[in-house]
């Protein structure tokens, strides 16, 4: 079955410590997203990536990182950096030229709670 | 992208029509109304947009009033499984930002038995 696949579901870390969170689509979407949500509030967009090997700033981008290496995999790092790095992350594809232009399709997420 | 504003909440009883209500005053000539619906811990889903016209898939139906200044989505016969944060998000036209999506806080929607 087609998807977008994130693990682990749950995360613990300790504060200070990097983490890194996994993100994989068989859909041959060419762009991913990652967003993350605090609980009641809506999604904020963390990073993006059009196409492989390049990819731009969300709105909260500071103390994450990402590479594009492979069209299937868009990995978050939350560094040490990110002072409030407890939240929901969740992972997104989609493929502008197949399907609506902002038809998003997301994984099922990750919960990343540092102590 | 133009701004949405959505009730906080609202309850629905189970077989009933659920009429989700979304205002976009802003909304220019060239921008788009798409609905996703978020049930409780799970990622969004997309549920349907419009441009103009109204729309209908297998999941819901999308009113947009003649001057695009408000939307509504129907479920026809709600479950509990709808039950769900529902999200209206306007987006798309020339100054819009490529493939990001602008979630607020959406409506929760309680779906009764």
């Amino acid at each position: 079955d087609g998807g977008i696949t994130q693990s682990p579901k749950y995360l613990f870390r300790k504060e200070g410590q990097n983490v890194t969170l996994s993100c994989e689509q068989n859909l041959n979407h060419d762009a991913m997203y990652w967003y993350r949500q605090d609980p009641g509030q809506g999604l904020r967009l963390i990073y993006y990536s059009q196409i492989v090997n390049d990819f731009q700033k969300g709105d909260i981008a500071e103390g994450y990182s990402v590479s594009r290496e492979k069209k299937e995999s868009f990995p978050l790092t939350v560094t040490s950096a990110q002072k409030n790095p407890t939240a929901f992350y969740l992972c997104a594809s989609s493929s502008p030229s197949v399907t609506g232009r902002y038809e998003q399709y997301f994984g099922p997420g990750t919960r990343l709670t540092v102590t | 992208d133009a701004k949405t504003t959505q009730p906080t909440s609202m309850d629905c009883a189970e077989g009933r029509a659920a009429n989700l209500p979304c205002n976009h005053s802003t909304i220019s000539g060239n921008e788009y109304v798409y609905w996703y619906r978020q049930i409780h811990s799970q990622g969004p889903q997309y549920i349907i947009h419009g441009l103009k016209n109204n729309e209908t898939n297998e999941m819901a139906s999308l009113i947009i009033t003649e001057d695009r200044k408000s939307s509504t989505l129907i479920l026809p016969h709600a479950t509990l499984r709808d039950t769900a944060v529902y999200y209206c998000i306007v987006i798309g036209g020339s100054g819009g930002s490529n493939y990001k999506l602008t979630f607020g806080k959406g409506t929760l929607l309680t779906v009764n038995p």
